[in-house]
């Protein structure tokens, strides 16, 4: 079974600066994905940015980029010039490669980032 | 605008109860999904479905059911099996197929007993 953690329950940052979230995960597998969803008080989950396992390029989505290390089994969301709309629960989030179907996503327990002004 | 939508945002369950919780989606998506969030807690998975009259078990499908009856809906029905009802339900939604599979997600319900 696969298993994702988070080990920084809550952060904070400043307005203008940039915020490092933390997450590893355990499995077996060897092509999978990775996800970071963001979960604003509207408690709406939205979709940050996504990797693909195979691929060696860390992701980036604007402000929003990964550092993927595979061997490491780890997927950090870094967020640059951060904004007060950046404020949420932050989850780190991880799918086998499906095989023609449908899969789950394996999620971990959340950090929460606060961005003061 | 295409998008999935849920209703009712809230939702009140008395005791011996069954009440069910509304999920469609008009992104022409192939699978659905309902998860679970308790506090302090990631989503866990209840059922899928992938194709119209047919779904799987997620890790915690106790008390629960589902139909897929459209490919648009995906009903969740909340028995009196279940013990613990109370929590958020956000429905899922994603195409099938190689690097399409990213679950896209409804604005949840929130599900309260009386």
């Amino acid at each position: 079974a696969q298993t994702v953690t988070q080990s920084q329950p809550e952060m904070s940052v400043q307005e203008a600066e940039t915020v490092t979230l933390s997450c590893t995960y355990d499995t077996s597998e060897s092509n999978y994905y990775l996800f970071w969803y963001k979960q604003p008080p509207s408690r709406q989950m939205i979709l940050v940015i996504r990797q693909e396992a195979y691929k060696q390029q860390n992701a980036t989505e604007n402000r929003f980029s990964v550092n993927f290390q595979k061997a490491a089994k780890s997927f950090s969301l870094k967020i640059s010039d951060s904004q007060l709309g950046d404020t949420a629960m932050y989850f780190c989030a991880f799918m086998k490669r499906p095989q023609g179907g449908s899969e789950k996503l394996v999620f971990g327990k959340g950090t929460k980032l606060t961005v003061n002004p | 605008d295409g998008g999935i939508t849920q209703s009712p945002k809230y939702l009140f369950r008395k005791e011996g109860q069954n009440v069910t919780l509304s999920c469609e989606q008009n992104l022409n998506h192939d699978a659905m999904y309902w998860y679970r969030q308790d506090p302090g807690q990631g989503l866990r998975l209840i059922y899928y479905s992938q194709i119209v009259n047919d779904f799987q078990k997620g890790d915690i499908a106790e008390g629960y059911s589902v139909s897929r009856e459209k490919k648009e809906s995906f009903p969740l029905t909340v028995t009196s099996a279940q013990k613990n009802p109370t929590a958020f339900y956000l429905c899922a939604s994603s195409l099938l197929g190689v690097s399409k599979e990213t679950q896209y997600f409804g604005p949840g319900t929130r599900l309260l007993v009386l």
